[in-house]
């Protein structure tokens, strides 16, 4: 079982649309849960950073973590055509060489 | 301008030759990373270094090696030992203080002709 995994997708939604996108992991010892998004052709960049549970909002974007479901969430509200990109959920644990593990990314589609 | 540069941005090569992506950040962050992405595929840690002088591998070393003289600097070499060079490649550092939140840069896109 990989440690995170993510659908890939592609999501295709029309503008407007709240979008959920999902990761799950396997191992509890993980406390930091990040979200990045990727532009094709670009380098990822952090839009999420959540520390232990709970949620995080920032402007249209919430993160959401649920430590005894192994699940985080990332919801866009009023999605936009410029959210059109790739979405990478990464996990890290506490201590040790800071590695974080990241998911395959989920493609979004968000058309006018 | 603070940031990671990240250079060639395109670049090609022929089978059996060896090259070197640049990797130069201003930040001031003691920890490097390089990954490889493929379409359809997360991330994957191939070599990183907490300080000067020290680096550690990762998950798909084999066939990429890496220095690290400078603090600034953290380049990557892929070797004609690397069986499908082909793909893209991040390099990334972490803040001293910043969690496990790593900052990437732009990527260099290595296409083996």
């Amino acid at each position: 079982q990989k440690e995170v995994e993510q659908d890939p997708g592609p999501l295709s939604v029309p503008e407007g649309a709240i979008v959920s996108l999902n990761c799950t992991y396997s191992n509890s010892a993980f406390q930091y849960f990040m979200w990045y998004r990727q532009y094709s052709r670009k380098g990822p960049e952090l839009l999420m950073y959540t520390y232990s549970s709970g949620n995080k909002e920032d402007g249209r974007f919430t993160a959401q973590v649920d430590k005894s479901s192994k699940y985080i969430s990332l919801f866009i509200r009023d999605s936009q055509p410029s959210d059109s990109a790739t979405y990478l959920c990464a996990i890290a644990r506490e201590g040790g060489s800071y590695i974080p593990t990241f998911g395959r990314g989920t493609s979004l589609i968000v058309h006018p | 301008d603070g940031g990671i540069t990240q250079s060639p941005k395109y670049l090609f090569r022929k089978e059996g030759q060896n090259v070197t992506l640049s990797c130069e950040q201003n930040l001031n962050h003691d920890a490097m990373y390089w990954y490889r992405q493929d379409p359809g595929q997360g991330l994957r840690l191939i070599y990183y270094s907490q300080i000067v002088n020290d680096f550690q591998k990762g998950d798909i070393a084999e066939g990429y090696s890496v220095s690290r003289e400078k603090k600034e600097s953290f380049p990557l070499t892929v070797t004609s030992a690397q069986k499908n060079p082909t793909a893209f490649y991040l390099c990334a550092t972490r803040h001293p203080l910043g969690a496990n939140v790593l900052t990437f840069g732009a990527g260099s896109r290595l296409t083996v002709l």
